[in-house]
């Protein structure tokens, strides 16, 4: 069946570091990709997009190429905050179904 | 105006009981969801649903019932509460109708709690 998976957490970073979180997909056709965000105590919210090969969507300074030849979708962000320490979160829809990578806990230290 | 609003945000109970939360979206969405977080964060989806009719329901227990009175609305109710059943739960709300680029908007999540 469908899957995401993303690098297991926790990644801590010294703010201003450089930021890869990895996550590859499995599904059949050509699903949408996603970045979600979960800041503590809160709902997910949509960081960025894309919906076909080669898209990049990109918000708030992350980035993420939809890559079909190796399945994957990697979130980067060239200089990170305090502000961005949470949980992100890797998705893909496939015909209206929502599946959710494991997340991973970013901690960014001053 | 909150787009997707799920109460309570908090419930805590005990093992046996039954209870609800309601869900409710103003952004006019043909499709519903409810997922459940865990202690570790991981995400399950648990049902869709699409103009009121079920869509997916992923082996979840028959104690949980879905209840979608209209497209704008999905309430989840639990019988019989487990203490396996602690997590938090999320609505969350998609334009769909077949456009599988769309993104889910989420609720806030209602902390559940089994004592």
């Amino acid at each position: 069946g469908d899957s995401v998976t993303q690098m297991e957490g926790p990644v801590t970073l010294s703010e201003e570091a450089f930021l890869t979180i990895n996550c590859t997909y499995t599904a059949t056709g050509y699903p949408s990709l996603f970045w979600y965000v979960q800041y503590p105590g809160e709902g997910l919210q949509l960081l960025l997009k894309a919906t076909k090969a080669d898209d990049k969507g990109s918000n708030k300074g992350f980035e993420a190429t939809y890559r079909k030849e190796t399945t994957s979708f990697h979130l980067e962000k060239g200089s990170v905050q305090v502000s961005d320490s949470a949980v992100y979160f890797c998705a893909l829809n496939r015909d209206d179904k929502i599946i959710f990578g494991k997340g991973t806990r970013l901690h960014i230290l001053p | 105006d909150t787009a997707v609003s799920q109460t309570p945000k908090y419930l805590v109970t005990q093992m046996g009981n039954d209870k609800s939360i309601k869900c409710e979206q103003n952004l006019g969405h043909d499709t519903m969801y409810w997922y459940k977080q865990d202690s570790k964060k991981f995400l399950k989806i648990m049902f869709s649903y699409n103009n009121k009719e079920l869509i997916i329901n992923e082996t979840v227990p028959n104690r949980f019932s879905p209840k979608s009175p209209d497209k704008a609305h999905l309430n989840l109710h639990i019988n019989s509460l487990e203490l396996g059943d602690s997590a938090v739960y999320f609505c969350a709300s998609s334009p769909s109708g077949g456009r599988a680029t769309s993104e889910a908007f989420f609720g806030q999540g209602t902390r559940l709690t089994v004592v």
